[in-house]
């Protein structure tokens, strides 16, 4: 089973700058890894698929990248509606895994 | 518009059963693989299973192999989770999702999710 972990667990940012989400894969995902956002009470939103790809409908400021086992979720210019967990998932093979999360807190 | 309807949340006893369903509307059910993810507090997201299209190819969780099975009746466009030998820490909301990558029986990313039943396991 590959395992992915996710840093910082918690993340607080002003609106306006930028947030940082980092994801590793304990071996290669290659390119099959995506990003999910969950509000409180919501189910998860796509946000990314294949490392760099934002799923229909996702603002631009949502940014993918990464490859192998090393991938970054940036969010540029803020919003606090941003405020969620960010959680990674990879599906390069079965089991699907995801990651623990990160709570991004808007200041 | 893809919607998918999960119902069958219930407070169950530890060792009990129960069976949950997802109706999936606004596409060609058929033709995609359908996954179960559960979300607890303590844990985060945790990939359950998921069946290909067909029916054919089922793949589970070690947390969950042998105590679930994920199956789907493509005539009434529903996915099932039967779950047996309940235990406290299956205590979760349970979704199911949607592939949105047409593969036969591959895993890929999840881009429609229903709103979630939840499944409680207390004594």
């Amino acid at each position: 089973e590959i395992v992915m972990t996710q840093s910082p667990a918690t993340l607080s940012v002003s609106p306006g700058e930028r947030a940082t989400l980092s994801c590793r894969a304990s071996q290669s995902v290659k390119y099959n890894l995506a990003w999910y956002q969950q509000k409180l009470g919501q189910a998860p939103r796509l946000l990314i698929h294949g490392v760099f790809s934002r799923a229909t409908g996702v603002p631009a400021r949502f940014t993918g990248s990464g490859s192998e086992t090393e991938f970054t979720l940036t969010i540029s210019s803020l919003q606090p509606e941003d405020s969620a967990v960010y959680y990674c998932q990879h599906y390069n093979s079965w089991p699907v895994t995801f990651g623990q999360g990160t709570k991004l807190e808007i200041k | 518009e893809v919607q998918l309807l999960e119902s069958g949340g219930d407070l169950v006893q530890p060792g009990g059963s129960l069976r949950l369903s997802c109706t999936g509307t606004g596409f060609t059910f058929v033709k995609y693989v359908m996954t179960w993810v559960r979300h607890s507090p303590g844990k985060g997201l945790e990939w359950v299973a998921a069946i290909s299209g067909s029916g054919d190819n089922k793949n589970y969780a070690d947390s969950v192999k042998g105590r679930f099975t994920i199956s789907r009746d493509n005539s009434r466009k529903t996915l099932y989770l039967q779950m047996n030998s309940l235990r406290v820490d299956d205590t979760a909301v349970y979704f199911c999702a949607k592939s949105r990558a047409l593969v036969p029986d591959g895993p890929t990313e999840l881009d429609y999710w229903g709103q979630g039943a939840l499944v409680t396991v207390s004594s």
